[in-house]
């Protein structure tokens, strides 16, 4: 089973700041990765597919990156309804696998 | 708008047995996957499998064939997942979502959660 790794597990920042999140596959699956934001008490909701294209609706300053085995979510400037987990998930190889989240909290 | 509805709140015997829908709204619902999403208390998100409701083909995890049912009802649009015998294990929060893409690929609208409790 192909793993993803996410690193910080968590990630402190202030609002405004920048965030980057990171997610690696245990090989490589091309750009086939997606990025979810789960805030508590609610489901996920899909940010990025194909690696770096923005869901329906999502803000630009959500962004995403990588390919391979490397990737990468950035958050340009947080706001205050950005603090939440975050997970990545690869859809190259079967089983389909998330990351075990990363979490961003208020520094 | 596309819309995922989820059954309610379960509370369950170990050994018992339980189905948990999910209702699908605006969209077509036999030309996309639908999947299964578990999320155990404190915990991450774990892909369970899918299944095509316009012709009932499953695809499971390893982690949970043999473990969980999935079916669909096509005249009602309304997605399923079941348990013959629950164990205290399977205590979590369940996703049913739509998968986006072309094929079995990532979800892209999701429902608002079953929490199914299983304690003697």
């Amino acid at each position: 089973e192909l793993v993803m790794t996410q690193s910080p597990a968590t990630l402190s920042v202030s609002p405004g700041e920048r965030a980057t999140l990171s997610c690696r596959a245990s090989q490589s699956i091309s750009s086939n990765l997606a990025w979810y934001q789960q805030k508590f008490g609610q489901a996920p909701r899909l940010l990025v597919y194909d690696a770096s294209t923005r869901a329906t609706g999502i803000p630009a300053r959500f962004s995403g990156s990588g390919s391979g085995t490397e990737f990468t979510l950035t958050i340009s400037s947080l706001q205050s309804e950005d603090f939440a987990l975050y997970y990545c998930q690869q859809y190259n190889n079967w089983p389909r696998t998330f990351g075990q989240g990363t979490k961003v909290e208020i520094k | 708008e596309v819309q995922l509805v989820q059954s309610g709140a379960e509370v369950k015997k170990p050994g018992e047995s339980l189905k948990i829908s999910c209702k699908a709204s605006e969209y077509s619902f036999t030309t996309y996957w639908i999947g299964w999403v578990r999320q155990m208390p404190g915990k991450g998100l774990e892909w369970m499998g899918v299944i095509f409701p316009g012709d009932s083909d499953t695809r499971y995890s390893p982690s949970f064939q043999g473990q969980v049912t999935f079916s669909a009802d096509k005249s009602i649009s309304t997605a399923y997942l079941q348990w013959s015998s629950l164990k205290a294990s399977d205590s979590a929060l369940y996703y049913c979502a739509r998968l986006g893409g072309d094929y079995i690929e990532y979800f892209d609208h999701w429902g608002q959660g079953t929490l199914v409790t299983v304690s003697s």
